[in-house]
């Protein structure tokens, strides 16, 4: 089956522009999580949904970045006026949320976000 | 909150022999290590993972093992091949929302 599908894939923005990140989860999946990555650091988490709802969203840097996922599939990261220290990978991953299988996190390719 | 540390963040080898990364946490709520395998340009795939109730988990050339007493946890790769090569970032889980902690990566390069 497919896994979690990212778009666009690459992003290049102005500074001060808004952008919409879509995350396209694996079927059947309740969880969903966003993370940044930085040239040469690891993943750094952003926030987390469980069905429609965000049940942690203390990763998210400041109130320019919102998430949504309305009907508990779907879901978009949405920066406003964004900022070259905004540029990054944006991931998203999803889990089942159940059995022994809740943990397990598959990501996506990510979309690159360049701010100039 | 949680914090894992990562060691060596380069490591290079000969083909054939075993690699071996470390790690540290520090919450000692955390119940779940998995390991990744990112290639460049890739996303970040799992590898091989291990839950707290577990010493010890294998899978074929990868081993992991876990000191919960010490907090920390490794990453073996026995005969290492070339395809091998890539970054690996450990992470670690726990509480109910099971949001992973990253450490910050080890570039193993495996030489020919």
């Amino acid at each position: 089956g497919a896994g979690v599908s990212q778009t666009p894939s690459n992003k290049v923005t102005e500074k001060g522009k808004y952008v919409e990140l879509r995350c396209d989860p694996i079927s059947g999946h309740t969880a969903l999580y966003w993370y940044r990555q930085s040239l040469g650091q690891g993943p750094e988490f952003l926030i987390y949904f469980q069905g429609t709802g965000a049940a942690d969203d203390s990763g998210l840097p400041n109130d320019r970045f919102f998430a949504v996922r309305p009907e508990g599939s779907v879901s978009t990261l949405k920066i406003q006026r964004t900022e070259r220290g905004d540029s990054a990978v944006y991931l998203c991953a999803s889990s089942l949320s159940r059995g022994q299988a809740k943990n397990i996190q598959y990501f996506g390719a990510g979309t690159r976000l360049s701010v100039l | 909150g949680e914090n894992v540390e990562q060691h060596p963040s380069t490591l290079s080898v000969q083909e054939g022999d075993s690699a071996v990364i470390k790690c540290t946490y520090s919450d000692s709520a955390s119940n779940y290590f998995p390991w990744y395998k990112q290639e460049l340009g890739k996303r970040p795939q799992l590898i091989i993972d291990i839950r707290s109730n577990v010493g010890e988990k294998k899978d074929q050339r990868i081993a992991v093992t876990l000191n919960k007493t010490a907090k920390h946890f490794s990453l073996h790769i026995t005969e290492t091949q070339p395809e091998d090569s890539a970054v690996y970032f450990c992470a670690a889980s726990g509480g109910s929302n099971y949001k992973l902690t990253f450490g910050k990566g080890t570039l193993l390069t495996v030489n020919p």
